[in-house]
This record gives C-alpha cells, sequence and structure tokens, in this order.
C-alpha cells in the first residue's frame, strides 16, 4: 500500500500562469477529495468524487477552479490565471465507501504547495 | 452549517507531562467527530473518531478523546507526551450517514519542551 500520492509537492509560478496538481488515491479507493490549508487555518473542503462523478463542487473557490477523475483512479486539480491569494497548500484525500455506511476515515496525502509571485 | 471550534492556537507542554485539547463543535445533531494531527512535511493523520456509543474513545500513539453531548465538546487527551507529539492537531466534524466531507477546526499547534 504506497498511500495516497500527490505531485508536484511544490509549484512556484507567476501570477496568471495555470498549474495542475495531481493525486493518486489508495487503490481500492472509490472516493477522492481535495481540500485547501491557508497557513494557520485547518483544511477547507474544496470537492469530492465517487468514482468518476464529480459529487459536489459547490465549494471550489471560483471558476478558475477544476477538478477531473476521469477514469475514476488518479484526479487533477487545475488553477487557471493564478492568483496570489491561491498560495496554499492544496490537499488530497481519499476514502473507501461501501453501503450505507459512513466509513468516516480519510486518508491524506502530503500535499502540493502553490506558490504563486 | 457544523462548525468547529479549537480555542488554543497554541500549547506548550513539558515532556512526560499530561495534555488536554479542546475542541466543541456547532451542529443540530450529534456528528460524527474526529482528531487528526500534521507533522511538519507529513500528510493529516487520524488519531481517533467517534460515531457513537462509548463516549470515551481510544486511539493510536497512546492518546484518547470524551464525547460531551451537553457541552458540545470533543477533547483530546494524553497522559504523558513525548517529545515526537510535537505537531498540529486538527478536529474535525463530519454529518453522519452522509458523505466523508469534513469540517475542520483552525488547529493548535503543540510544542513539547524537555
Amino acid at each position: 500500500d504506497t498511500g495516497v500520492s500527490q505531485n508536484p509537492r511544490h509549484k512556484i509560478t507567476k501570477r496568471g500562469q495555470n498549474v495542475t496538481f495531481r493525486c493518486d488515491p489508495i487503490s481500492e479507493h472509490n472516493r477522492l477529495y481535495w481540500y485547501r490549508q491557508t497557513l494557520g487555518q485547518g483544511p477547507e473542503f474544496l470537492t469530492y468524487f465517487q468514482n468518476e462523478a464529480q459529487l459536489e463542487k459547490s465549494r471550489l473557490l471560483s471558476d478558475r477552479f477544476s477538478a477531473e477523475r476521469p477514469k475514476g483512479s488518479f484526479s487533477t486539480l487545475e488553477i487557471q490565471r493564478t492568483e496570489q491569494g491561491d498560495s496554499a497548500m492544496y490537499l488530497c484525500a481519499s476514502s473507501l465507501r461501501g453501503g450505507t455506511a459512513n466509513t468516516g476515515e480519510l486518508f491524506f496525502g502530503e500535499g502540493s504547495r502553490l506558490t504563486v509571485l | 452549517a457544523q462548525s468547529v471550534t479549537q480555542p488554543d492556537i497554541h500549547i506548550t507542554v513539558s515532556e512526560g507531562a499530561s495534555l488536554e485539547l479542546r475542541c466543541n463543535y456547532s451542529y443540530g445533531a450529534t456528528p460524527y467527530l474526529f482528531w487528526y494531527v500534521q507533522s511538519p512535511g507529513q500528510g493529516l493523520q487520524l488519531l481517533l473518531k467517534y460515531f457513537s456509543g462509548d463516549t470515551l474513545v481510544q486511539g493510536i500513539k497512546g492518546f484518547e478523546a470524551e464525547f460531551k453531548r451537553s457541552q458540545s465538546s470533543f477533547n483530546l487527551r494524553k497522559p504523558s507526551v513525548h517529545w515526537s507529539d510535537a505537531a498540529e492537531y486538527f478536529c474535525a466534524v463530519g454529518l453522519p450517514y452522509g458523505n466523508e466531507k469534513l469540517t475542520f477546526g483552525t488547529g493548535t499547534r503543540l510544542t513539547i519542551i524537555p
């Protein structure tokens, strides 16, 4: 079990550029989540997928943010026309959801830190 | 909407001393409750969780937490801290029988002094 993997671990970009982060969840997990964490704050939910379906995206911060999970395995989070306020740690998590029970445990990756200059 | 308050931004404890980190939540019913730990350069790791039943739950690394419905609290405790416990601790709430989307508190940074 390799855990949740995120790449790149750190991205430095200039304002106005597009960036993409990748998340590889634990292989048998059917749910995948994206969170954002800014300095001194707890993680903030952005969006999540069950298999390839994006079940909630209302918390994505603006229309510059988009996420995909095309084959129900890895996911990408893209930020277009980056702004300095986008600087943060972007966390991915996965879980195994079965039946009607909320198993409750999210397994987090180490995060991708974005710095926008 | 649910919310989580961690009133202590930073706590310093001597190695070997006891620890209690506070967490209060706001939700119309009993939510699912979690404590996560985040060490520098590491991902968030689940320490323990409460869904229902016994209000005192045991977790990994010698941690425990007690759910008190009357106080809307879920405080984390450890009887004797180790230097390796220095980290950021987050309390989180989730909706019962819903998805696993969690709402996190702002965290408490724990420093251990020799």
